[in-house]
């Protein structure tokens, strides 16, 4: 099956510093991949995604790159707000074939944005 | 519009009791799914449905049943709870297409002692 590594697990940035997350997965199938910012004590919720066919997605702050012959995949805020401050999780997916996407989600990144 | 709904939010148990997490969704989503949390491991599958009447396994069944009698509603038993199972239980949905985002419920936290 899928696997996907996620790093690092924890990120201290300075409010106003920029944040990069990466994530690599293991099957070259997979074509969909999502993330996901969960607030403390929250349900995670979707932020960004990106399918196989586009190298880069903006949206405002925050934008996504995936290098698929490398086959890992990137998170990037900028310009950092206290609010920015969540536990962020990766994930990728086979394509879709009618049943359930199946999603594998990466260990998850703890950012936390300093005053 | 209350979006996916567990019941309960908190429990504990002792081990070898049973138990019941119910997830209500009002979306009619076709798929659902459930999902656990634990510290380091990000969120793993347990079992999921593409349908009313329909289960499936995912990453980690074992020691979990589930049923779907309803669209809107997807059960989650265990049947005798061990301390391994201490987690925290998330229920999602989805639309049956391409686009792929998860609805999650609030989670349900349980302790098994």
């Amino acid at each position: 099956g899928e696997n996907v590594e996620q790093h690092p697990s924890t990120l201290s940035v300075q409010e106003g510093d920029s944040a990069v997350i990466k994530c690599t997965y293991s099957d070259s199938a997979s074509n969909y991949f999502p993330w996901y910012k969960q607030e403390l004590g929250k349900r995670p919720q979707l932020i960004i995604d990106i399918r196989s066919n586009v190298g880069e997605k903006k949206d405002q702050r925050i934008a996504v790159t995936l290098n698929k012959t490398a086959k890992h995949f990137s998170l990037h805020i900028t310009e950092t707000q206290p609010e920015d401050s969540a536990v962020y999780f990766c994930a990728a997916s086979l394509p879709f074939s009618g049943s359930a996407r199946q999603l594998t989600f990466g260990s998850g990144t703890q950012l936390t944005v300093l005053p | 519009n209350a979006g996916v709904t567990q019941t309960p939010k908190f429990r504990v148990l002792k081990t070898g009791q049973s138990m019941t997490l119910l997830c209500a969704q009002d979306m009619n989503h076709e798929y659902m799914y459930w999902y656990r949390q634990d510290p380091g491991m990000g969120l793993r599958l347990i079992h999921y449905s593409v349908g009313e009447g329909t289960t499936a396994k995912g990453e980690v069944p074992d020691g979990y049943n589930v049923s779907r009698l309803k669209k809107q509603n997807f059960l989650l038993g265990l049947e005798s709870a061990a301390p391994s199972q201490t987690s925290v239980y998330f229920c999602a949905s989805s639309w049956k297409r391409e686009t792929g985002e998860l609805f999650f419920g609030e989670g349900s936290r349980l302790t098994v002692l």
